[in-house]
């Protein structure tokens, strides 16, 4: 079984400072995926960023990037210039892979961080 | 539509009744789930739906739980007996899933019931 661990409950930062969440997960597996996805208020989940655990490099969507660390199974997520619209929730999560690169859909997530933009 | 709908958007009922909740995935996505939200807490699994391969009931957590998938698109989650413990935000996400290289989970609202 996959565990996944946010030791940060809250965090807050300034408007256009960078904030970085921290994630950590345990599992047996060598190939998967993880993911970050916000929920703001509205309850509304959505991906902001996803890693192939086969791929070294770092996954960057705009002002979001991650430092994915495969041995220390950790998986951090940066959000640089940070918005007011950014405050929201921010769950990490494990998906395990199958052979080819094919998925099975289980997402295990992490407790959460509650990040506050303010002005 | 073009996004997973779910309804009724807000459930309050009494202790002891049966609950219904709906989930319409994305049309085309074979893949569909079912998880829990607690206040404040992050996402419990509760089942999971490939396709036409038996389902992953491995999260339910009692079996006052049951979840069915008609025709392979529409979902319905059903709560028996409901008790306080059950009060929770339930979300519904579907994937292209089958095999699918897009791994991408889809999010409805989230029903939110309280149980009275």
């Amino acid at each position: 079984a996959q565990t996944v661990t946010q030791s940060q409950p809250e965090m807050s930062v300034q408007e256009a400072e960078t904030v970085t969440l921290s994630c950590t997960y345990d599992t047996s597996e060598s190939n998967y995926y993880l993911f970050w996805y916000k929920q703001p208020p509205s309850r509304q989940m959505i991906l902001v960023i996803r890693q192939e655990a086969y791929k070294q490099q770092n996954a960057t969507e705009n002002r979001f990037s991650v430092n994915f660390q495969k041995a220390a199974k950790s998986f951090s997520l940066k959000i640089s210039d940070s918005q007011l619209g950014d405050t929201a929730m921010y769950f990490c999560a494990f998906m395990k892979q199958f052979a080819g690169g094919t998925s099975y859909g289980k997402l295990t997530f992490g407790q959460g961080t509650i990040l506050t933009v303010h002005p | 539509g073009a996004g997973v709908s779910q309804s009724p958007s807000n459930k309050v009922t009494e202790k002891g009744k049966d609950v219904e909740l709906r989930c319409d995935p994305i049309s085309g996505h074979t893949a569909l789930y079912w998880y829990r939200q607690s206040l404040g807490q992050g996402l419990e699994f509760l089942i999971y739906f490939q396709g036409n391969s038996a389902p992953d009931k491995s999260g339910l957590p009692s079996d006052r739980f049951s979840a069915e998938r008609t025709g392979g698109s529409v979902s319905t989650l059903t709560i028996q007996r409901t008790q306080q413990e059950d009060s929770a935000v339930y979300l519904c996400a579907s994937s292209p899933g089958g095999g699918s290289l897009n791994t991408e989970a889809f999010f409805g609202q989230g029903t939110r019931l309280t149980v009275v």
